[in-house]
């Protein structure tokens, strides 16, 4: 079946405008996690969706980030005037319940001018 | 302390050769573990869970000490195609919520 999709691919902008990166869970799937990954580093966890509840937002690294996710499918990650520090990979990751194995999507990779 | 930390490597192995990976964790209410590989520029994939017996899979052994708070993974007879990245996962779980930390990442490589 279809796993975890991410669109863009990649994106390019400039410091000061915003980007919304989109994700396509796997059909069923109830939890849904976004993290970044920066250059050589590790994966950094940004937020968490489990079903209707309430997202854990504890990751956000600023209130220039949010996230919806609608209708308990689709989530999109919004950034509000990038920085250059804000280029990274982002990473979608969906589970059919917190807790369990995560399918992490291939991925947006993000500059920053 | 980090609450999960890995020896980044890199581990450097001649084909054949038996390698094992440890992973630290410092919440001792964590309640699920996981490994994963991740190849270079690509996303993280899943190659198992951790039990709290110890599971297998194939030429993969992992293992979980609760009471030393460690994971380990052990990888038998090692093939080119397992030169990668090995990222240990624990979650722990407050209310219904299910938070994952990632370590940074074991290297390994594996050479002719």
């Amino acid at each position: 079946g279809a796993g975890v999709s991410q669109s863009p691919s990649n994106k390019v902008t400039e410091k000061g405008k915003d980007v919304e990166l989109r994700c396509d869970p796997i059909s069923g799937h109830t939890a849904l996690y976004w993290y970044r990954q920066s250059l050589g580093q590790g994966l950094e966890f940004l937020i968490y969706f489990q079903g209707n509840s309430a997202p854990d937002k504890s990751g956000l690294p600023s209130d220039r980030f949010s996230a919806e996710r609608t209708g308990g499918s689709v989530s999109t990650l919004t950034i509000q005037r990038t920085q250059q520090e804000d280029s990274a990979v982002y990473l979608c990751a969906s589970s059919f319940e917190g807790g369990l194995k995560q399918y992490f999507g291939p991925g947006t990779r993000l500059t920053v001018l | 302390r980090k609450e999960v930390e890995q020896d980044p490597g890199p581990f450097n192995v001649p084909e054949g050769a038996t390698v094992a990976f440890n992973c630290t964790y410092s919440n001792s209410a964590s309640q699920s573990f996981f490994w994963y590989r991740q190849d270079c520029r690509k996303e993280p994939k899943l190659l198992m869970s951790v039990y709290s017996s110890g599971n297998e899979d194939g030429r993969f052994t992992a293992q979980l000490n609760r009471a030393s708070q460690y994971i380990s993974l052990l990888i038998r007879d090692s093939k080119l195609s397992d030169s990668a990245t090995y990222l240990c996962v624990v979650n722990k779980g407050t209310g219904g919520s299910y938070i994952p930390t990632f370590g940074r990442g074991t290297s390994l490589i594996v050479h002719p």
